[in-house]
């Protein structure tokens, strides 16, 4: 059984940062794409980063670049999310999900990012 | 990378079929047969229902289907279940290995 779980989520101020991990099981992980989507209170899903299978390409959308930094430890099975410089608007549940033909089959059950001072 | 838009509510009675639109532009929806659809229920992690426009993962129900035209694809619901009522989003594939959301759907089973 595929299994994603994020840890990581908590309060922190405006300008501090966090990092979050995602615990992959029940799959071969080195073999798919990975995503980072958030959601802000309220708000719609919106696409955050992703990762190539052996961590060599990665993108993001334009609101977290040179932020935020994706990464993957296929040894570990485990995707991560370093969040430098937070902002009130990074507030949101964060989730990650695994690709399959550029689509998230599996998602995890999300972490909350809370960014306040 | 702009929202694709979709409507903010549907509804329908049980039984009956509605659909949800999805606009893009030519430099997602329209460039590229990658937009999948995702069912949300409150507090839950979304679930994808649709994916390559329209092509159903195992253990979708057939009641779901999806199509595109141009730069708009759309999510049919038909034989509308109360299950159905949740919040539904699209999703295009951007290019260079980027990907928009839809501004989401909330879907009212009357």
């Amino acid at each position: 059984e595929v299994q994603l779980e994020e840890s990581g989520g908590g309060l922190v101020q405006p300008g501090g940062s966090l990092r979050l991990s995602c615990a992959a099981s029940g799959f071969t992980f080195s073999g798919y794409w990975m995503a980072w989507v958030r959601q802000a209170p309220g708000k719609g899903l919106e696409w955050v980063a992703n990762i190539k299978q052996d961590g060599s390409e990665k993108f993001y959308v334009d609101s977290v670049k040179g932020r935020f930094t994706i990464s993957r430890d296929n040894a570990k099975n485990s995707l991560y999310l370093q969040m430098n410089s937070l902002r009130a608007e990074d507030t949101a549940v964060y989730y990650c999900a695994k690709y399959v033909s550029s689509s998230l089959d599996y998602w995890g059950q999300g972490t909350l990012v809370t960014v306040s001072s | 990378q702009s929202d694709l838009t979709q409507p903010a509510s549907v509804s329908g009675s049980p039984g009956q079929s509605i659909t949800i639109s999805c606009t893009g532009t030519s430099s997602d929806v329209g460039s590229y047969n990658l937009v999948s659809w995702y069912q949300q229920h409150p507090g839950k992690a979304p679930k994808l229902m649709i994916y390559e426009v329209s092509k159903r993962p195992s253990g979708v129900s057939n009641r779901f289907s999806g199509s595109k035209s141009g730069n708009t694809a759309s999510l049919t619901i038909s034989g509308l279940q109360a299950e159905d009522e949740a919040d539904y989003y699209c999703c295009s594939y951007a290019g260079s290995s980027t990907y928009v959301f839809g501004t989401g759907t909330k879907v009212t089973v009357l």
